[in-house]
């Protein structure tokens, strides 16, 4: 079973640079979501799709924009790059509320 | 407004020795509890979850948690501590009114030869 696909696995980009973050789950679930964490920080919440056709705003939503193509598909954008957005991504999925999260391997950026 | 508290950002145990990761939660509902481990450079990987079918809720890895309401508690121990068991470990707490997870900060737990 794949569950949940990130790619890439890792990105290195200059400042101002723009890239999308792909995610895809094939266990059919309605919600998907991505994180970023960062030492001592734990995992924030950056947007997420409760079901497809629809996105909402995390805890720490600037500098960045997601699509939620179809059921499986989650990016995120990062139109801007910038130093502060180097972090460890995550994207997540779940069936409904209340059930456990599946995760990615994750996405490590950095932004020179 | 709902938390998830995890004492101590790190615990160091000998190997052999009892593991216990705290986490305490707030929440005017029946919660939806999860502990999660991060293995180095790897995602979140589900360890437990408290649904409300039982207190004491078996993991994977030979952990284990218990839910006690009246101390909104969701603890996790493990009898004996391997070294493989080196890992970050989260809590988590289901949002009331949203779908998004609330996360404890981490506990890095240390195993000591």
């Amino acid at each position: 079973n794949a569950g949940v696909t990130q790619t890439p696995k890792f990105q290195v980009l200059k400042t101002g640079q723009s890239m999308t973050l792909q995610c895809a789950q094939d266990m059919n679930h309605n919600s998907m979501y991505w994180y970023r964490q960062d030492p001592g920080m734990g995992l924030r919440l950056i947007y997420y799709s409760a079901s497809e056709g629809t996105t909402d705003k995390g805890e720490v939503p600037n500098g960045y924009n997601v699509s939620r193509l179809n059921k499986r598909e989650f990016s995120l954008r990062l139109e801007s790059a910038a130093p502060s957005q180097t972090s460890v991504y995550f994207c997540a999925s779940s069936e409904q509320k209340g059930t456990e999260a599946f995760f990615g391997q994750g996405t490590r950026l950095t932004v020179v | 407004a709902q938390s998830v508290t995890q004492l101590g950002s790190h615990v160091s145990v000998s190997e052999g020795a009892l593991v216990l990761l705290r986490c305490n939660y707030s929440s005017s509902v029946p919660p939806y509890l999860f502990w999660y481990v991060q293995y180095p450079n790897q995602g979140l990987q589900l360890l437990l979850k408290y649904t409300s079918a039982a207190t004491l809720v078996k993991g994977i890895n030979g952990f284990e948690a218990e839910f006690k309401k009246s101390e909104t508690s969701f603890h996790l121990t493990k009898p004996s501590a391997h070294m493989s068991d080196a890992a970050e470990y989260f809590c988590a707490i289901w949002g009331e009114s949203n779908y998004q997870l609330i996360w404890g900060a981490g506990t890095k737990l240390i195993i000591k030869p």
